[in-house]
């Protein structure tokens, strides 16, 4: 198994730009989340999703979104890069059956807007 | 809602020196509290949960309700516990849907 998959490790984006974050996991896992890991703030999660065709909002959405066409995938999108959204953006997964909450992380993607 | 605070950002010890990294949390549910890893440059790594009761790496955590606590300690560090450490928080009755609070994260150095 594979776990938790992230593209691309790093990315560079200008202003304005656009671009998705990929997130794949191979553990026929319920629920995926994304986070954004910021010096000082801890993780903060930006969306989440129970299932296939279920997400919604977490903490700090706003400039994101999401969608959860399939089990496996769990991609996100921003939709108009700022600065403010340089971070390290971590996917995160959970089966959801033993009732643990228990997160599986990827290794991460480093953006940095300019 | 939920809160975990995590009040020290950096702790320094030296090699075989007890640590312990202190993470309070405020929640009106059934908590369930984790311990996450992160070494330089790599993915969180689940270290300890509560429920489990179990020693990893040296490390234990114990949660106590009536401080709401759950502070990680070991008796001597070494070198490679060098990294940061992030305390989390969820809800034992499953309505968190796997989604976890973190607190602020504490990086700690070992020092040779």
């Amino acid at each position: 198994n594979a776990g938790v998959t992230q593209t691309p490790k790093f990315q560079v984006l200008k202003t304005g730009q656009s671009m998705t974050l990929q997130c794949a996991q191979d553990m026929n896992h319920e629920y995926m989340s994304w986070y954004r890991q910021d010096p000082g703030m801890g993780l903060r999660l930006i969306h989440y999703s129970v299932g296939a065709g279920i997400t919604d909002q977490g903490e700090v959405p706003n400039g994101y979104n999401v969608s959860r066409s399939t089990t496996e995938d769990f991609p996100l999108r921003l939709l108009s890069a700022a600065p403010s959204q340089t971070s390290v953006y971590f996917c995160a997964s959970n089966h959801g059956r033993s009732g643990s909450n228990e997160q599986f992380f990827g290794p991460g993607t480093r953006l940095t807007v300019l | 809602a939920q809160r975990v605070t995590q009040p020290e950002k950096l702790l320094s010890v030296f090699k075989g020196a007890p640590v312990e990294l202190k993470c309070n949390y405020s929640y009106s549910g059934s908590p369930e509290l984790f311990w996450y890893v992160q070494y330089s440059r790599q993915r969180l790594q689940l270290l300890l949960r509560h429920i489990s009761r179990e020693s990893i790496k040296g490390f234990t955590a114990d949660l106590n309700k009536g401080e709401t606590s759950f502070h990680l300690k070991k008796p001597f560090a070494q070198e490679e516990d060098s990294a940061m450490y992030y305390c989390a928080l969820g809800d034992a009755g499953g309505t968190s849907y796997g989604k976890l609070t973190f607190g602020q994260g504490t990086i700690l150095t070992v020092h040779p």
